[in-house]
C-alpha cells in the first residue's frame, strides 16, 4: 500500500529564515505530487504541483518554491520566512494515469515569528 | 471562476441525529468531486470520489450523492466519533493540472 510522509511534524522560524519542508512517498512510481497550504479560517490553497522530476507548476507568486529532486520526494522551500507564510502545509499525491484522487500527507504546522 | 461553496459552516448533531451536509460547485466541466475528512491537525482523509451526476457512494453511515449543480454527503445515526470537518474538493476541465478547487469544509460535533 502507498504510504506518504512528511516533515518535520511542526516548525517554528523567525522571520527572514530560510524553510526546507520535505515529502516522501511509498509504494508507488511516478505519482503527481502537489503542495497546498490551508490557512487558518480558509480552505486548502494549491501552491505547486509536479508530474515528474524537475517539473514544477506554481499555481500562486509567492516567496515559496518546489523542487523535486526524486521520482518519490517532493521539496517547499523558501529563502526568506514572511509573517504571512504560517500555516498548515499538506502534501498530496495522485496516482499517474488513474483516478484523479488526491491523498494527502499528515502535514506540517508551520509558525513564523 | 471555478467555486465551491460548503453549508453550513457548522453544525451540532445528537448522537444517532440524522443529517446532510451540502456543497455546491460552480466549475466548467466537473471531472471529479471530492469528499474528505479532516480531523485536527491532521491531514484530510480521503472519503469518496464522485464523477457524474445522478451517482452515489456510501461508506458505513455517510452517503455521499451529486447532482449538476451540488452534492450532498449524508450522515445517518452519527456517532461521536464522526466529529470532524468535512471538505467538498471538485476538479474541473481541463484536468492535467489535477488542481482541487476546495470549499470551507463543514466542522460537524456530535455528542453523545
Amino acid at each position: 500500500s502507498q504510504t506518504i510522509h512528511q516533515w518535520p511534524a511542526t516548525l517554528v522560524q523567525p522571520v527572514g529564515s530560510p524553510l526546507s519542508l520535505e515529502c516522501t512517498v511509498e509504494g508507488t512510481s511516478n505519482p503527481n505530487l502537489y503542495w497546498y497550504r490551508q490557512a487558518a479560517g480558509r480552505g486548502l490553497q494549491l501552491l505547486f504541483y509536479s508530474v515528474g522530476i524537475g517539473q514544477i507548476s506554481s499555481e500562486v507568486p509567492q516567496n515559496l518554491s518546489a523542487s523535486r529532486p526524486q521520482d518519490r520526494q517532493f521539496i517547499l522551500s523558501s529563502k526568506k520566512l514572511l509573517l504571512s507564510d504560517s500555516g498548515f502545509y499538506l502534501c498530496a499525491w495522485s496516482p499517474r494515469g488513474g483516478t484523479d484522487t488526491q491523498y494527502f500527507g499528515p502535514g506540517t504546522r508551520l509558525t513564523v515569528l | 471562476e471555478d467555486q465551491v461553496t460548503q453549508s453550513p459552516e457548522a453544525l451540532r448533531l445528537q448522537e444517532g441525529e440524522s443529517s446532510s451536509l451540502n456543497c455546491s460547485y460552480t466549475v466548467s466541466g466537473l471531472r471529479g468531486l471530492f469528499w474528505y475528512r479532516q480531523d485536527p491537525g491532521k491531514g484530510p482523509e480521503f472519503l469518496f470520489t464522485l464523477y457524474s451526476a445522478g451517482e452515489e457512494k456510501e461508506k458505513e453511515r455517510l452517503k455521499a450523492t451529486l447532482t449538476k449543480k451540488e452534492s450532498f454527503l449524508h450522515i445517518t445515526a452519527p456517532k461521536p466519533e464522526d466529529s470532524a470537518t468535512y471538505l467538498c474538493a471538485v476538479q474541473g476541465e481541463p484536468g492535467n493540472t489535477g488542481k482541487l478547487i476546495f470549499g470551507q469544509g463543514t466542522t460537524l460535533q456530535v455528542k453523545p
